[in-house]
């Protein structure tokens, strides 16, 4: 069964650090989006490509973090300086449904950054 | 805005009990309502996606309701295992966003 792949699942830091996550979509899944997920929490929307192209990140804090996907396939999010707050899972999921949404969302196992 | 909002946060019941986890959202205009599972330190399983035109969805033991005009959703688990237990959450897609709920954490006891 197609997945989502996610690297790595759990990354330690300490604060001032850069870090970077990486994400395949399931092949095909033209939607890819990046979430955060603080403990206790629903996840929220950082970034959210169709293809390559960046269609919202008005959550994600650009002065620190980035996000691309270059080619339209795999992406990668990157924190730097990494702070205490950014401490969560960070979530990757994908969908074929295009702009609308109207399909199924198909989430990653997720990489876990606590930061020291 | 859209809010969603999940009750309870929290339940435990006993092995064997049918139950209702309820989903409530603010803005009627979406395009689908999707419950998933997450089980600690794990990423989100789709369970069920409902449509904005569909009035419920069923897989094996779930069954998913959504009713658009007054804003709410439920998802009904018939005779709760101890495998069961995890978090559930509700997302609602509209204004091309997907929300979340803050989900209900369910335990199950044998």
């Amino acid at each position: 069964e197609a997945e989502v792949a996610q690297s790595p699942r759990y990354k330690i830091t300490e604060k001032s650090q850069a870090v970077a996550f990486w994400c395949d979509p399931i092949s095909g899944h033209a939607t890819l989006y990046w979430y955060r997920q603080i403990l206790g929490q629903g996840p929220e929307l950082l970034v959210q490509f169709q293809d390559e192209s960046v269609v919202d990140d008005s959550q994600l804090p650009k002065d620190r973090f980035s996000a691309e996907r270059l080619k339209g396939v795999d992406s990668t999010l990157k924190i730097q300086p990494a702070e205490l707050g950014d401490s969560a899972m960070y979530l990757c999921a994908s969908s074929s449904a295009g702009l609308l949404g109207t399909g199924e969302l198909f989430f990653g196992e997720g990489s876990r950054l606590t930061v020291l | 805005k859209q809010e969603v909002t999940q009750i309870p946060a929290a339940l435990s019941v006993p092995e064997g009990e049918n139950l209702v986890l309820n989903c409530s959202f603010t803005d009627s205009a979406i395009y689908n309502l999707q419950w998933f599972r997450q089980d600690p330190g794990k990423g989100l399983t789709s369970l069920l996606l409902i449509q904005s035109s569909q009035r419920e969805q069923t897989s094996g033991r779930l069954n998913a309701s959504l009713d658009k005009s007054s804003g709410r959703s439920t998802l009904y688990i018939a005779a709760s295992q101890p495998g069961d237990s995890a978090t559930y959450l509700c997302a609602v897609y509209g204004g091309n966003k997907l929300v979340f709920g803050a989900g209900t954490i369910l335990r199950v006891k044998s």
